[in-house]
């Protein structure tokens, strides 16, 4: 299994602020995913980042909005960009073992006042 | 397209006794691999059990086991002699083994309350 931390662990931050959120893996992975989960509500994939090309991106989401970077195998970061309440959620990284299971960073709680 | 259905949002189990969580999804694709995430107030999502759709056995972890029923696109958990620690939202996930489709979806859940 892999182990997954993520920075910050919750923040508060005004509207119209950006906040980047940091994701690091124990081991080398080809492919890191960012879900978000809003408040009361199931797990939505938004993007999928991959090491050296541009991340792909789930229909209703923008790479202005949520620029993704993934400089090497084991760290992404996701920026939430110009934030609004709306974006008030759980947003958690992931990765895929080689049986398909996916394994879970701890999540980034925001709030967006 | 491919979804997931969690008909219980809320479900209470007294401790020791066994609970069933319902799952159905809809899908097109003959192979694909099925889980069940579990969700704890600490948020950290933590992978249950999983399912392979061409397997007729149904998995089993433990206290945990499924009914995989792949005709009725059903893939239920149940939880035997429950735990307080069994308190937790729990997901279903679909993925399709396709090659080159890394998406998984997920149902709404089930917040899964264990009363002492």
């Amino acid at each position: 299994s892999a182990v997954i931390s993520q920075k910050p662990s919750r923040d508060i931050c005004q509207r119209g602020t950006s906040l980047t959120i940091q994701c690091q893996v124990d081991s080398q992975v080809t492919m890191m995913f960012w879900y978000r989960q809003q408040p009361g509500q199931s797990l939505t994939l938004i993007a999928t980042a991959n090491q050296g090309s541009e991340a792909t991106y789930e229909s209703g989401f923008v790479i202005d909005k949520f620029p993704i970077s993934r400089p090497n195998l084991t760290f992404s970061t996701l920026t939430v960009s110009n934030m609004s309440p709306e974006d008030s959620s759980i947003y958690l990284c992931s990765v895929h073992s080689l049986s398909y299971e996916q394994y879970f960073g701890p999540g980034t709680r925001l709030t967006v006042t | 397209a491919q979804t997931v259905t969690q008909s219980q949002p809320e479900m209470s189990v007294q401790e020791a006794e066994t609970v069933t969580l319902s799952c159905t999804y809809d899908t097109s694709e003959s192979d694909y691999y099925l889980f069940w995430y579990k969700q704890p107030p600490s948020r950290q999502m933590i992978l249950v059990i999983r399912q392979e759709a061409y397997k007729q056995q149904n998995a089993t972890e433990n206290r945990f086991s499924v009914n995989f029923q792949k005709a009725a696109k059903s893939f239920s958990l149940k939880i035997s002699d429950s735990q307080l620690g069994d308190a937790a939202m729990y997901f279903c996930a679909y993925r399709p083994t396709t090659s080159g489709t890394y998406k998984y979806i997920f149902g709404t859940g089930t917040r899964l309350k264990v009363l002492a």
